[in-house]
């Protein structure tokens, strides 16, 4: 069964600071890996995602994440986090074996400091 | 521009009473999916569709059931609410040849 760890369950950064979130998975075949990330009352908006090819992915907001298939690894990255980045993010995983569905995190909640 | 919505976007019923959820995508997708959100738990999938007529039970579908009439909506049933049910519902989408699934903003459910 597919399962995603997201170690950290909150993290508190201060603004302009790095940022890295991590993201372990379990997948039986060729993973598709998903970033999301959820602001306070709203639905989740997707960042960025890694099916095949070059494994460091561009997404939106300035975040990438790179896939490590030795370590079964998706972490994001930031260079330079803003107040608006403070959010809850999610790691998902699918891919051809577990028909469309998708598998998430238990979410990571990210705090910035001014 | 499409869209995937859900309402009503906060609801309180009481214990034993049949509570529907909605939810109307415009993005013309085959496969649709419910989920709840529970603090320490993420995300965790309750019924999803790949297409009209389909529906299949995800890993907390106990107290739920869906029904699929036609490509835009999957409304969500729960027959005789619970507090364990108190929780935020999310309904998301997909292509068929694509796995991003796009989510609705979100019911607020409150059994009380």
């Amino acid at each position: 069964a597919q399962s995603v760890t997201q170690p950290d369950i909150h993290i508190t950064v201060s603004e302009g600071a790095s940022l890295e979130l991590r993201c372990n998975y379990s997948y039986g075949a060729t993973p598709y890996l998903f970033w999301y990330v959820q602001s306070p009352g709203q639905g989740l908006q997707l960042l960025l995602k890694y099916f095949s090819g070059d494994t460091l992915v561009q997404g939106i907001k300035g975040f990438e994440a790179e896939f490590k298939r030795s370590q079964s690894s998706f972490n994001l990255r930031k260079p330079s986090v803003h107040w608006s980045d403070a959010a809850e993010y999610f790691c998902a995983v699918g891919g051809r074996a577990a028909g469309n569905k998708l598998t998430f995190g238990g979410g990571t909640r990210v705090l910035v400091k001014p | 521009d499409a869209e995937i919505t859900q309402s009503p976007r906060h609801k309180i019923t009481e214990t034993g009473r049949q509570v529907t959820l909605a939810c109307h995508q415009t993005w013309n997708h085959n496969n649709m999916f419910w989920y709840r959100q529970d603090l320490g738990h993420g995300l965790r999938l309750i019924h999803y569709s790949y297409g009209v007529q389909d529906t299949n039970k995800g890993e907390v579908s106990d107290g739920y059931s869906v029904s699929r009439s036609n490509t835009e909506d999957l409304p969500l049933t729960l027959e005789s609410a619970a507090s364990s049910q108190t929780s935020v519902y999310f309904c998301a989408s997909s292509e068929s040849k694509d796995y991003t699934q796009y989510f609705g903003p979100g019911t607020r459910l409150t059994v009380l």
